[in-house]
C-alpha cells in the first residue's frame, strides 16, 4: 500500500532562511507525488507535482522539490522564506491510475519568524 | 471561476442528527472525492467517485453515505452524526490523472 511520511509536524524558520520540509514515500509502483499548501481556513492548493518527467520539480511561489528514488524522498525546499509562506504543507502520493486517489501525509506547519 | 463549491461552510449538529454536505464542481471533471481533515492526521479519504454513477469506499467510510447525483455534484450524508465525526470535510475533483482541486471545506461540529 502507498503511504507518505512527513518528518516534523512543526517547522520554524526565520524570514530569508532556507525552507526544508521532508517527505518520504512508500510505493510499490512508480509514484506520482504532490505537495499541497493550506492557508488558514482555506482548502488545499497544489504547489507542485512529480510525474516522472524530471526529478527536480519547480512549483509556484519559488518552491521546488527533488525526487530521489534511492532515498524514497520528495523533500520540499525554498531558498528564502517569506512571511507569506506560513501555512501547512502536505505531501501526497498517488498511483496515477484512473481513480487518481491521493494518500496524504500528516502535514507540516511552517512558521516564519520576522 | 468557481471551481469546487461546498455548502454549508459551517454546521453544528447534535448527536444522532442527520445532514448532507453538498459539493459541486464546474470543471467537467470525471472524478470527485470526499476527505476529512483532523489535527495531526492529515486528510483521509472517505469516499470517491471515478465517474458519474459510480462510488467507492475510501479509507474511512463508516458512518457516511454518498451520492453522485450527476457529473457536477457529489454529496456526503451523515445519517446519525456522532462526536467522532467532528472534523473539517473537503470535497475535491480531478480530471483523469491530473491533480485534485479542492473546495474550501465544511467545518462540522457534533455535540
Amino acid at each position: 500500500a502507498q503511504s507518505v511520511t512527513q518528518l516534523g509536524s512543526h517547522v520554524s524558520v526565520s524570514e530569508g532562511a532556507l525552507v526544508l520540509l521532508r517527505c518520504n514515500y512508500s510505493s510499490s509502483v512508480p509514484p506520482y507525488l504532490f505537495w499541497y499548501v493550506q492557508y488558514p481556513n482555506q482548502g488545499l492548493q497544489l504547489l507542485l507535482k512529480y510525474t516522472s518527467a524530471a526529478t527536480l520539480v519547480k512549483g509556484i511561489n519559488g518552491f521546488e522539490a527533488e525526487f530521489k528514488k534511492s532515498e524514497t524522498s520528495f523533500h520540499l525546499t525554498k531558498p528564502s522564506a517569506h512571511m507569506s509562506d506560513a501555512a501547512e504543507y502536505f505531501c501526497a502520493v498517488s498511483d496515477g491510475g484512473a481513480t487518481n486517489k491521493l494518500i496524504f501525509g500528516t502535514g507540516t506547519l511552517l512558521a516564519v519568524q520576522p | 471561476n468557481a471551481g469546487v463549491t461546498q455548502t454549508p461552510k459551517f454546521q453544528v449538529l447534535k448527536t444522532g442528527q442527520s445532514m448532507t454536505l453538498q459539493c459541486a464542481q464546474d470543471m467537467n471533471h470525471n472524478s470527485m472525492y470526499w476527505y476529512r481533515q483532523d489535527p495531526g492526521m492529515g486528510l483521509r479519504l472517505i469516499y470517491y467517485s471515478a465517474s458519474e454513477g459510480t462510488t467507492d469506499k475510501g479509507e474511512v467510510p463508516n458512518g457516511y453515505n454518498v451520492s453522485r447525483l450527476n457529473k457536477r455534484e457529489f454529496s456526503l450524508r451523515l445519517e446519525s452524526a456522532a462526536p467522532s465525526q467532528t472534523s473539517v470535510y473537503f470535497c475535491a475533483s480531478s480530471a483523469d490523472s491530473s491533480p485534485l482541486h479542492f473546495g474550501n471545506g465544511t467545518r462540522l461540529t457534533v455535540t
